[in-house]
């Protein structure tokens, strides 16, 4: 069935380290992929989203690239900030079917 | 702020009880989206309507129901609660239907069931 995984947290880094979070999926059709971010407390707030294969979505430095031979979009930064802590959920909604999955979250904590 | 808007923000109730949390989306989003977080389960997409009518349904449990009114508000009724209802009810709009659309999350219902 459609999924997605990605990788368990949480992630501690230091101010300015260089930051991945894997994410793949499974999914009949032609999913859309996205990356939600929930500061605590708060509800999700899209961060970046990629509607097919080899679109990189991009936002606040954030970076994550759509691809279908990996069945991938892992989430990359060159240099995080203490205000990147935060969960970040891996989602995809395969539009023909009306079908939403998020994935479990990570937790990251950048340390000043 | 996403302009969406939940209430309760929390609601402590007792087993076997019913209970309905009510959501408003942002003017203009035609689409509500109704989501359960837990500690163990994650984040799981319940329900979704678009325009007052029912258009996909995820892991929503028999003792759920949602609807939502012509006046693109939505309420999800939760009955027979038990222990493992307690979570975090997200409530989602977005202006249309589909991965091309962002949702925009409401801050949540805390439900905790003693």
């Amino acid at each position: 069935g459609d999924s997605v995984t990605q990788m368990e947290g949480p992630v501690t880094l230091s101010e300015e380290a260089f930051l991945t979070i894997n994410c793949t999926y499974t999914a009949t059709g032609y999913p859309s992929l996205f990356w939600y971010v929930q500061y605590p407390g708060e509800g999700l707030q899209l961060l970046l989203k990629a509607t097919k294969a080899d679109d990189k979505g991009s936002n606040k430095g954030f970076e994550a690239t759509y691809r279908k031979e990996t069945t991938s979009f892992h989430l990359e930064k060159g240099s995080v900030q203490v205000s990147d802590s935060a969960v970040y959920f891996c989602a995809l909604d395969v539009y023909n079917f009306n079908k939403f999955y998020f994935g479990s979250g990570t937790k990251l904590n950048v340390k000043p | 702020d996403s302009g969406v808007t939940q209430t309760p923000k929390h609601l402590i109730t007792a087993t076997g009880q019913r209970v309905t949390l009510r959501c408003s989306p942002r003017s203009g989003d035609l689409s509500v989206y109704w989501y359960q977080q837990s500690l163990d389960q994650g984040l799981q997409f319940l329900i979704q309507y678009y325009n007052g009518e029912e258009r996909a349904k995820g892991n929503i449990l028999e003792r759920f129901s949602a609807q939502q009114f012509p006046d693109l508000h939505s309420e999800l009724n939760l009955s027979s609660l038990e222990l493992g209802d307690s979570a975090l009810y997200f409530c989602a709009s977005s202006p249309g239907q589909g991965g091309s659309y962002e949702q925009y999350f409401g801050p949540g219902t805390r439900l905790t069931v003693t």
